[in-house]
């Protein structure tokens, strides 16, 4: 079954760092890929997707993601963190098809100091 | 535009009693999806729907039941509530013919099974 790891429930980092959150996939067809974000007693709001345009892929609120086909990842960066970016954030992967649901990771919370 | 709407937003039960839960999206989309969300477990699918009068099982679907009379409205039933139902549920909503199959999620709905 296709699977999507996230390395890392927890991640802290303090205002300023930099922010990585780490995401790899299972299958060795590339899928599409998701970064979401779920705020505090919120939804989930789409950070960015890649859809094979290219590899380097951006997102609101200054963060990227590039896609690495030889490791099957798909990580999650942003330059400096800023205290609104504390969240729980999920990657995911769909396959198409005729379910073409998202299978998701199982997330990690970010927690940024000051 | 509205866009995923789901009712109620927070619900208690008693164990055994059952309760509707009623999706909405006015984007005109063809697939929608039922989620539920697990601190640890990230977001797995419960049941899903490829469009008006036809839905499937997903990853979780036991004790569940689902209904799309409705294009625009998805609705999860749960006949029988167990502790174990305990969660914070999501609806999605994707086009169906438009790649790479993001899903607009709704603000989810908290049960509390007692």
């Amino acid at each position: 079954a296709q699977s999507v790891t996230q390395l890392g429930s927890h991640v802290s980092v303090s205002e300023g760092a930099l922010v990585l959150l780490r995401c790899n996939y299972s299958s060795s067809v590339p899928p599409y890929l998701f970064w979401y974000v779920q705020y505090p007693n919120q939804g989930l709001q789409l950070l960015l997707k890649y859809t094979s345009a290219a590899t380097l892929v951006k997102g609101i609120n200054g963060f990227e993601a590039e896609f690495k086909k030889s490791e099957t990842s798909f990580h999650l960066t942003k330059p400096s963190a800023h205290m609104s970016d504390a969240a729980e954030y999920f990657c995911a992967v769909s396959y198409g098809g005729s379910q073409g649901n998202l299978i998701f990771g199982k997330g990690t919370k970010l927690s940024v100091k000051p | 535009n509205a866009g995923v709407t789901q009712t109620p937003k927070f619900r208690v039960l008693k164990t055994g009693q059952s309760m509707t839960l009623l999706c909405a999206q006015d984007m005109n989309h063809e697939y929608m999806y039922w989620y539920r969300q697990d601190p640890g477990m990230g977001l797995r699918l419960i049941h899903y729907s490829v469009g008006e009068g036809t839905t499937a099982k997903g990853e979780v679907p036991d004790g569940y039941n689902v209904s799309r009379l409705k294009k625009q409205n998805f609705l999860l039933g749960l006949e029988s509530a167990a502790p174990s139902q305990t969660s914070v549920y999501f609806c999605a909503s994707r086009n169906r013919d438009r790649g790479p199959y993001e899903q607009y999620f709704g603000p989810g709905t908290r049960l509390t099974v007692t």
